[in-house]
């Protein structure tokens, strides 16, 4: 399947501080990257759609310039939790889908980053 | 309520055992259904994909969707050790527009 990667997988940071997290379609053009918020035993919240060459569709409860989201390429999208507060402390994922592929048949599967843990201390 | 249900667990199986894990859902239009699995600290891997009803097997899994009763199952055969994860439902209409079910975990004692 498609590969989706993203960095870091981890990180501790300080309270007040940004940290950007990015995500990368290694293998396929994705136009669009989700990002999602993962709570322990709980399912994925999607915060927001990354359209590359416009601006992002943030989801209702998520503040876009709390999570600025930046889709640069059509393989690069990045989320950076400015002024991080331990609240934001989660497990961060992101996932792309490769859109319709050579047959122009649509392809219905998302691929998934391996998550990045943040910690805010 | 809920546009996609799905049981938490956790559910604890000998090794060898047959899974079952299912998800039920509201809406009627979701056309796309999907199975994940999630190891701890990692990101979903898509397991198996179905569109509309019907079965659809590969290797020890197996993902049944009937579209009536808004239900979805995942069978596992002959559950290893390593089938330990929480298994994601997921379904979708069109688009891009994912509905994750919230999850159910699994361990699978040898």
């Amino acid at each position: 399947g498609a590969v989706v990667s993203q960095h870091p997988s981890w990180v501790i940071c300080k309270s007040g501080t940004s940290v950007k997290i990015e995500c990368r379609s290694l293998d396929f053009q994705a136009t669009t990257m989700f990002w999602y918020r993962q709570f322990p035993k709980q399912s994925l919240m999607l915060m927001a759609t990354s359209n590359e060459g416009s601006k992002a569709t943030y989801e209702q409860g998520v503040e876009k310039d709390k999570f600025l989201i930046n889709h640069a390429s059509l393989t690069l999208s990045t989320l950076t939790v400015t002024s991080a507060h331990p609240e934001d402390s989660s497990f961060y994922i992101c996932s792309a889908s490769p859109g319709r592929g050579p047959t122009r048949q649509l392809n219905t599967e998302a691929f998934f980053g391996q998550g990045t843990r943040l910690t805010v201390v | 309520q809920k546009e996609v249900e799905q049981d938490p667990g956790p559910l604890s199986v000998p090794e060898g055992a047959i899974v079952s894990l299912n998800c039920t859902y509201s809406n009627s239009a979701f056309q796309y259904f999907m199975w994940y699995r999630q190891y701890s600290r990692k990101g979903p891997e898509l397991l198996m994909y179905t569109y509309s009803s019907g079965n659809k097997e590969d290797g020890r899994f197996t993902a049944q969707v009937d579209k009536s009763s808004k239900y979805i199952s995942l069978f596992i055969r002959d559950s290893q050790p390593s089938d330990s994860a929480t298994y994601l439902c997921a379904m979708k209409i069109t688009g891009n527009q994912f509905y994750f079910g919230t999850g159910t975990s699994l361990t699978v004692i040898p």
